[in-house]
C-alpha cells in the first residue's frame, strides 16, 4: 500500500542553522505531496505542497522539491528560527483517490536560541 | 467565522461509555475526514465522507461510527470507549480536488480511563 517514511526525530538545532527533514514515499499512482506543520496545542496547517514531478513548493522560507526518480520530498530551510519549533508531517494524496491523506510519523523540531 | 471547528476540545470518559465528537465546517466542502494522532504513528484515517450520506472506512475504523446527514457536520461516535481509543482526534475537510488543501480542526483530546 501507499506509505510515507519520514526522518526520525526529534531534531534539535540552533537558531540560524540549516534544516533538512527527509521524506520518501511509496505510491502506486501519481501522488500530490504535502508538508504540514503542527504547532504546540494546535491542529495541522498546510506548509507547502507539490502536485507533480519536479515541482517545488515553498512557503515561509521552507522549500521541498517533488523528486519522482528518488520518490522523495525533503523539507529544507536555510536558517531556522525559534518560532519554527513544531512537528512537521510529510503526507501524500493519490490522484483519483477519496482525498484522504497518508501521513508520515512526524518529526519534532526544536530550535534553540 | 468561517472554518472548521471541533467540540469538545477535551474529554475524559470511562471505559464502556459512549462518546460523540463533533465536527462542523462552514465552507460546504464535499469531503470530510476523521484522523487520530498517536505518538509514533502520525495521523491515521478512521473514517471519511465524500458527501452527505456517503461514508466509508479508513485505516482504523474498528470501534467507531460516523454519520453525515448534513454537509457541514460529521460526528464521530465511540460506541463503547476503550483505553486504546485514548488519542487526539482531528477532523478535516477538503473542497474536492486531490491537489487541494485539506483543512484541519483544532483537535479533541480524548482520555479513556
Amino acid at each position: 500500500g501507499d506509505s510515507v517514511t519520514q526522518m526520525e526525530g526529534p531534531v534539535t538545532l540552533s537558531e540560524e542553522a540549516f534544516l533538512t527533514i527527509n521524506c520518501t514515499y511509496t505510491a502506486t499512482g501519481y501522488p500530490s505531496l504535502f508538508w504540514y506543520v503542527q504547532y504546540p496545542g494546535e491542529g495541522l496547517q498546510l506548509l507547502l505542497k507539490a502536485t507533480k514531478a519536479d515541482d517545488k513548493g515553498s512557503n515561509k522560507g521552507f522549500e521541498a522539491t517533488y523528486r519522482k526518480e528518488t520518490t522523495s520530498f525533503h523539507l529544507e530551510k536555510g536558517s531556522v528560527q525559534v518560532s519554527d519549533s513544531a512537528v512537521y508531517f510529510c503526507a501524500l494524496i493519490l490522484s483519483g483517490s477519496a482525498r484522504q491523506l497518508t501521513f508520515g510519523s512526524g518529526t519534532q523540531l526544536t530550535v534553540l536560541p | 467565522d468561517a472554518g472548521i471547528t471541533q467540540s469538545p476540545r477535551y474529554k475524559i470518559t470511562e471505559t464502556g461509555r459512549q462518546v460523540t465528537l463533533m465536527c462542523h465546517q462552514t465552507w460546504s466542502h464535499s469531503y470530510m475526514f476523521w484522523y487520530r494522532q498517536d505518538l509514533g504513528h502520525g495521523l491515521r484515517l478512521i473514517y471519511y465522507s465524500a458527501a452527505a450520506d456517503i461514508t466509508d472506512k479508513g485505516e482504523v475504523p474498528d470501534g467507531y461510527v460516523v454519520s453525515r446527514s448534513k454537509t457541514e457536520n460529521f460526528p464521530l461516535t465511540l460506541e463503547s470507549a476503550t483505553r486504546s481509543q485514548t488519542s487526539v482526534y482531528f477532523c478535516a475537510s477538503i473542497s474536492g480536488g486531490s491537489t487541494d488543501t485539506q483543512y484541519f480542526g483544532p483537535g479533541t483530546r480524548l482520555t479513556v480511563l
